[in-house]
């Protein structure tokens, strides 16, 4: 089971933005480990998004954003786009666990 | 260009073995820490093991509870390839395998990157 709570879908129209929240505990999130995002498209493999909290990789449009604090962490999706359905995926490293750990994932409708 | 590519899936008996494969290129392998991470039809991700890599100080492997004592991973820095090795296999261990290298710091806790296309485990009679 996940230890990174995610709501199991959010949706907009084009155009719209959108905020996805990863709740985590004191033993991840909390404990100072970074945030990381990865989208993953229909039948696909996932891609990295956003790692480090807040930072894209070369290629990911910067209508893309992360954000932690505390506990928790959020992606936003901005000017959301036909092409942005897919899910998503918060991931960190759990102390308690002495592992990495996902959330449980996010599907993105584009109304 | 970096680049993983999996293979060894297929279908497997319950209590079956089965040996994974992971060949890296356009990196320098021996360096990063690798993991494997898979995902169950219809399902999210769950990370299963990482073995460190020559930048981390102690060369060791974790697994996740899900796995520990049946799994193995290991690697041949020589051929650059990640080895997972799967023994007593479940229904539940069903599921289409990624490997990815560990990127940024294991202190801050590293992310996943890139990922290869996977390779499909099916354990059932």
């Amino acid at each position: 089971q996940s230890v990174l709570t995610q709501p199991p879908s959010v949706s907009g129209a084009p155009g719209q933005r959108v905020i996805i929240s990863c709740i985590g505990s004191s033993s991840n999130i909390g404990a100072g480990y970074d945030v990381h995002w990865y989208q993953q498209l229909p039948g696909t493999a996932p891609k990295l998004l956003i790692y480090g909290n807040s930072n894209r990789p070369s290629g990911v449009p910067d209508r893309f954003s992360g954000s932690k604090s505390d506990t928790s962490a959020s992606l936003a999706i901005t000017g959301l786009q036909a092409e942005d359905e897919a899910d998503y995926y918060c991931q960190s490293y759990d102390s308690n666990l002495s592992g990495y750990v996902f959330g449980t994932g996010t599907k993105v409708t584009v109304l | 260009e970096v680049q993983v590519l999996e293979s060894g899936g297929g279908l497997v008996q319950p209590g079956g073995s089965l040996r994974l494969s992971c060949a890296a290129s356009g990196f320098t392998f021996n360096m990063y820490a690798m993991n494997w991470v898979r995902q169950a039809p219809g399902k999210g991700l769950e990370w299963v093991s990482v073995i460190s890599g020559s930048g981390d100080s102690d060369g060791n492997t974790y697994y996740a509870d899900s796995v520990k004592g049946r799994f193995t991973i290991s690697r041949d820095n020589s051929k650059n390839t990640l080895y997972l090795q799967m023994n007593s296999l479940r229904a539940e261990d069903t599921a289409v395998y990624y490997c990815a290298p560990g990127g940024g710091s294991r202190s801050r806790g590293r992310w996943f990157d890139p990922w290869g296309q996977g390779t499909l485990v099916t354990v059932s009679s």
